[in-house]
């Protein structure tokens, strides 16, 4: 059982385009919702993360949108840069509870110059 | 260093032989995780060390797998009796525990290699 699902797998963007990657999740115990990048050999870096009392959480060129009621949340990439090609993965995590960050499968973004 | 170091870079065993794999957290950090990411797939969750016990260790898949970390700072994570199907890419991450935040620092990964 997949409990955070995200899509799409792969995401080709312009340079300067905006990318959009999504995520929903079941689990309504979740209350952190964190996005990662990877490029290869490296591991996941924690790029933003976003609480259920918020809508919406900007850092820079990078926002996360969240729809608790629809259990949804995505992450936007605007003006996208050739150097954000990398593999982006959504998860979750109930803090004070099990302390297991729950990841999507990833969605690699590859921006073209 | 300033974040979280995993040696080997690779591992390359054959197929019933025994390996260990060392993670060396973010210093003043009181939580590890050990996660396997396959490849194309997200990191999947093994086990979660608060200072020297294993708080959660049901992301295990089987007995073959163990991880100690004795002393509340460097961890490792034993594999008996390999199978190909434990190549992947193990990944150690590291927080300042519960009372300091979900924040997790991921090392560059242990690429393991059954033949």
């Amino acid at each position: 059982q997949q409990q955070v699902k995200q899509s799409p797998q792969s995401l080709i963007v312009q340079k300067g385009g905006i990318s959009i990657i999504n995520c929903a999740y079941e689990n309504t115990a979740f209350d952190y919702f964190p996005w990662y990048q990877q490029f290869p050999g490296k591991g996941p870096a924690l790029l933003i993360a976003i609480r259920p009392d918020v809508s919406e959480k900007k850092e820079g060129r990078f926002t996360i949108s969240f729809n608790k009621s629809a259990k949804q949340f995505s992450l936007h990439i605007m003006d996208s840069q050739p150097g954000d090609s990398a593999t982006y993965f959504c998860a979750a995590l109930t803090q004070g509870g099990s302390e297991k960050l729950v990841f999507g499968k990833g969605t690699k973004l590859t921006v073209n110059p | 260093g300033a974040g979280v170091s995993q040696t080997p870079s690779n591992k390359v065993t054959e197929k019933g032989k025994y390996v260990e794999l060392r993670c060396d957290p973010i210093s003043g950090h009181t939580a590890l995780y050990w996660y396997r990411q396959s490849l194309g797939q997200g990191p999947e969750f093994l086990i979660y060390f608060q200072g020297t016990g294993a708080a959660d260790d049901s992301g295990l898949p089987n007995d073959r797998f163990f991880a100690v970390r004795p002393e509340g700072s460097v961890s490792t994570l034993k594999i008996q009796r390999t199978e190909r199907g434990d190549s992947a890419v193990y990944l150690c991450a590291s927080s300042l525990g519960v009372s300091g935040g979900p924040g997790r620092f991921f090392g560059p990964g242990t690429r393991l290699t059954v033949l």
